[in-house]
């Protein structure tokens, strides 16, 4: 099955410094891509949607300028925290899908990245 | 538009006993409707999916849900909870948007409490 391997999984940065983090699909083109934040006890808040080779679509109150999201390729989208401060402290997951798949199959995600700044 | 409605916070039950998660959506256009499983600090696990096939839909570790359109709901069963069923579960309806792509929308979530 589709399988999309998100890295790293748990990061410690300190307050103003910039983290990457990468989602890869492993055996599938995704032409689109998810970004979600998971406060504690919350549901998933989707930040931004990436189709490869064009700008990602953030949501409403998504600062665009501190989440940067790239996907140049079909199997890489990075999100970049930059300038992070503890507030941006929070489970980072990513979804994966082909544009014919995902409502088929549904659509695979990472296993999350755990973002702590201090 | 589509959104999706997760009509409990929380579910409790006792190891052996049958379990009900309750979801009910709301969409334009002919959705995809889907169950995923997070275990803390976890990504999400696809349960089952719903796309216009059979109603009733079975999925991994003995869960089904029944899609019924005229109550809008695909509600999450499994006849018997094990201790290892103890997780967050999500209700997520997935349906061509008017901006010409699919989107998933979550549910808030039902954390289900399973009690030896």
């Amino acid at each position: 099955g589709a399988v999309v391997s998100q890295h790293p999984s748990r990061v410690i940065c300190k307050s103003g410094t910039s983290v990457k983090i990468e989602c890869r699909s492993l055996d599938f083109q995704a032409t689109t891509m998810f970004w979600y934040r998971q406060f504690p006890k919350k549901s998933l808040m989707l930040m931004a949607t990436s189709n490869e080779g064009s700008k990602a679509t953030y949501e409403q109150g998504v600062e665009k300028d501190k989440f940067l999201i790239n996907h140049a390729s079909l199997t890489l989208s990075t999100l970049t925290v930059t300038s992070a401060h503890p507030e941006d402290s929070s489970f980072y997951i990513c979804s994966a899908s082909s544009t014919l798949d995902a409502q088929n199959y549904g659509y695979t995600f990472g296993s999350g990245t755990r973002l702590t700044v201090v | 538009a589509q959104s999706v409605t997760q009509l409990d916070s929380h579910v409790s039950v006792s190891e052996g006993t049958p379990v009900l998660l309750r979801c009910n959506y709301s969409s334009s256009y002919s959705p995809s409707l889907f169950w995923y499983v997070q275990h803390p600090n976890k990504g999400l696990q696809l349960l089952l999916k719903y796309t216009s096939a059979a109603t009733l839909v079975k999925g991994i570790n003995g869960f089904e849900a029944e899609f019924k359109k005229s109550e809008t709901s695909f509600h999450l069963t499994k006849p018997s909870a094990h201790m290892s069923d103890a997780a967050e579960y999500f209700c997520v309806v997935s349906a061509y948007t008017s901006g010409g792509s699919y989107i998933p929308t979550f549910g808030r979530g039902t954390s289900l409490i399973v009690h030896p």
